[in-house]
C-alpha cells in the first residue's frame, strides 16, 4: 500500500520562504509530483522529481531523496496568491502508472 | 488548447437517487482518470482508462459506481444508488500517454451533494 504524510496547515508571511515537507512509504515508486490547488479549483501541476536532488523552477523548487522517502517543496518570495493547498503525489506501478495523493497542506500567506 | 471539460459543475441529489457525470479530456490524450476528492483530503483515484480500456479500477466501489469511455474519448461516471458518503468533488483528469512522469491535467470538477 501507499502512505503519504504532509502537514495539514502552514502559515507564512508575504515575501518569506516556506518549506512544505512530504514523507512517503510506497512500493513500485517511480517519481513524485507536487500540485497546487486553490480553494474550489482543480489541481495544477508544479513539479515532478524522479531523481534525487533539487529541481528549481522560478520561485518554486522541489527536492527528492528516494532513500529516505522524503520530498519538500520550497516556495520563495511568497505572494498572497500562493495561498492554496499543496498536494504531494507519488507515482507508482509498472506497465500502468497511478498517482496516490497526500491529504494536502493548506498554506496561508499573511501580509 | 482547450482543457478538460466536465459537466455538470454542481449536483444535489437525495440518497438512493442516481447521478451521472461527464468528462471530455484534452484532445489526443490517451489516458483518462476519475478521482474522488472529499473535503479536506487529496484526490483518490477511482478508475483509470487507457484509450477505451480500463487499466485500474481497484478503488471503484463497483456495487454502486460504474464508468465507461466509449470510443476512447469522452467518459461518463455513474453512481447508483448514491449514499451520503458520496458527497465529494469528482475530478476528471487526462494525460498524453499515462507514463510514470506524465503530467495529469485536471478538469474543474463536479461538486456532488447527497442529502
Amino acid at each position: 500500500g501507499q502512505n503519504i504524510d504532509q502537514p495539514t496547515e502552514m502559515t507564512a508571511t508575504e515575501g518569506a520562504i516556506v518549506q512544505i515537507n512530504c514523507t512517503y512509504q510506497t512500493s513500485g515508486f517511480n517519481g513524485l509530483f507536487w500540485y497546487q490547488q486553490h480553494a474550489g479549483e482543480a489541481p495544477t501541476f508544479l513539479s515532478y522529481n524522479v531523481l534525487d536532488g533539487l529541481e528549481e523552477k522560478g520561485r518554486f523548487s522541489s527536492f527528492l531523496s528516494r532513500s529516505k522517502g522524503y520530498s519538500y517543496l520550497l516556495l520563495k518570495e511568497l505572494q498572497m496568491k500562493d495561498s492554496a493547498s499543496y498536494l504531494c503525489a507519488v507515482s507508482s506501478g509498472a506497465g500502468s502508472y497511478q498517482l496516490t495523493f497526500g491529504k494536502g497542506t493548506k498554506l496561508s500567506v499573511i501580509p | 488548447e482547450a482543457g478538460v471539460a466536465q459537466s455538470p459543475r454542481y449536483k444535489i441529489i437525495e440518497k438512493r437517487q442516481s447521478v451521472a457525470f461527464w468528462c471530455n479530456p484534452i484532445s489526443g490524450h490517451a489516458t483518462l482518470y476519475w478521482y474522488q476528492q472529499i473535503l479536506g483530503q487529496g484526490p483518490k483515484l477511482l478508475i483509470q482508462f487507457q484509450n477505451n480500456g480500463v487499466v485500474d479500477d481497484s478503488q471503484l466501489p463497483k456495487d454502486r459506481f460504474s464508468a465507461e469511455r466509449l470510443k476512447g474519448v469522452d467518459s461518463t461516471l455513474k453512481i447508483q444508488p448514491a449514499k451520503l458518503e458520496d458527497s465529494a468533488v469528482y475530478l476528471c483528469a487526462s494525460s498524453e500517454a499515462g507514463g510514470p512522469g506524465d503530467e495529469q491535467f485536471f478538469g474543474p470538477g463536479t461538486r456532488l451533494t447527497v442529502l
